[in-house]
C-alpha cells in the first residue's frame, strides 16, 4: 500500500507560478513513478503529465507543454508540480497519483486562480 | 494523440436496471484501457485495468469488454451508490489521456 499526500491548498495571481508537493509514503519501493492529473470545477478529468522517479523521465500533456514541469526528489520519495503563467481557468484540483504496483492517488490540492 | 469519446455524455436509470457505457478511441489502444469511477469531492476510483480485469474489490456486477478502439463498461443492475461520473482512460500511448466521461444519474 502506497499512500500519497499533497500540500495544501493555493490562492494564487494571474501570472504567478504554483508548486504542488507529493510525498509518498507506506510501501514507497513500489512508487517508480507520479503521474498528475487536474480537474477544473464541475469538469472532467485532466492528464498532466508523468515523471519516473528513477531517471527522471518525463511526459508532458501537448495542452501544457512548456508551462507545466515535473520533478521529484528521490531522497524523500517526494514529487513536484510546477506550473507556470497561471490562468484563471488554471483553476483546478489537482491529483498526483501512482499507478506502478496498483492504483493510488493523493487526497487532491485545490489551485485556485484569481485576481 | 489518441481522442478518447465517451458516449452517452449522460445517463439516466433507475436502481436495478442495466448500465451500457461506452469509450471509442481516436487509434488502437490495445488492451490498455482503465475504467475509473468518480464521486464528488473524491479522487478517481479504479474499477477497470487492462479493458476487462476487475480491480480489487470492485463487485462482479461492474464488467468491461473491448481492445483496440472500441470499450464497453456495464454495470448488470444499479446499486444506489453506483450514481456516479465514469471515465475511461488510455495508458497505451504517451500523451495519456481521458475520456470527457458519462454521468450515471438516477431516473
Amino acid at each position: 500500500q502506497v499512500q500519497l499526500v499533497q500540500s495544501g491548498a493555493e490562492l494564487k495571481k494571474p501570472g504567478t507560478s504554483v508548486t504542488v508537493s507529493c510525498k509518498a509514503s507506506g510501501d514507497i519501493l513500489t512508487t517508480d513513478s507520479f503521474t498528475w492529473v487536474r480537474q477544473a470545477p464541475g469538469q472532467g478529468l485532466e492528464w498532466m503529465g508523468w515523471i519516473s522517479l528513477h531517471n527522471g523521465q518525463t511526459e508532458y500533456s501537448q495542452q501544457l507543454q512548456g508551462r507545466v514541469t515535473l520533478t521529484t526528489d528521490t531522497s524523500t520519495t517526494t514529487g513536484y508540480m510546477e506550473l507556470r503563467s497561471l490562468r484563471s481557468d488554471d483553476t483546478a484540483v489537482y491529483y498526483c497519483a501512482s499507478f506502478d504496483y496498483g492504483d493510488y492517488w493523493g487526497q487532491g490540492t485545490l489551485v485556485t486562480v484569481s485576481s | 494523440e489518441v481522442v478518447l469519446t465517451q458516449s452517452p455524455a449522460t445517463l439516466s436509470l433507475s436502481p436495478g436496471e442495466r448500465a451500457t457505457l461506452s469509450c471509442r478511441a481516436s487509434q488502437s489502444v490495445r488492451s490498455y484501457l482503465v475504467w475509473y469511477q468518480q464521486k464528488p469531492g473524491q479522487p478517481p476510483r479504479l474499477l477497470i485495468s487492462d479493458a476487462s480485469k476487475r480491480a480489487t474489490g470492485i463487485p462482479a456486477r461492474f464488467s468491461a469488454t473491448g481492445s483496440g478502439t472500441d470499450f464497453t463498461l456495464t454495470i448488470s443492475s444499479l446499486e444506489p451508490e453506483d450514481f456516479a461520473v465514469y471515465y475511461c482512460h488510455q495508458r497505451s500511448n504517451w500523451p495519456l489521456t481521458f475520456g470527457g466521461g458519462t454521468k450515471l444519474g438516477v431516473k
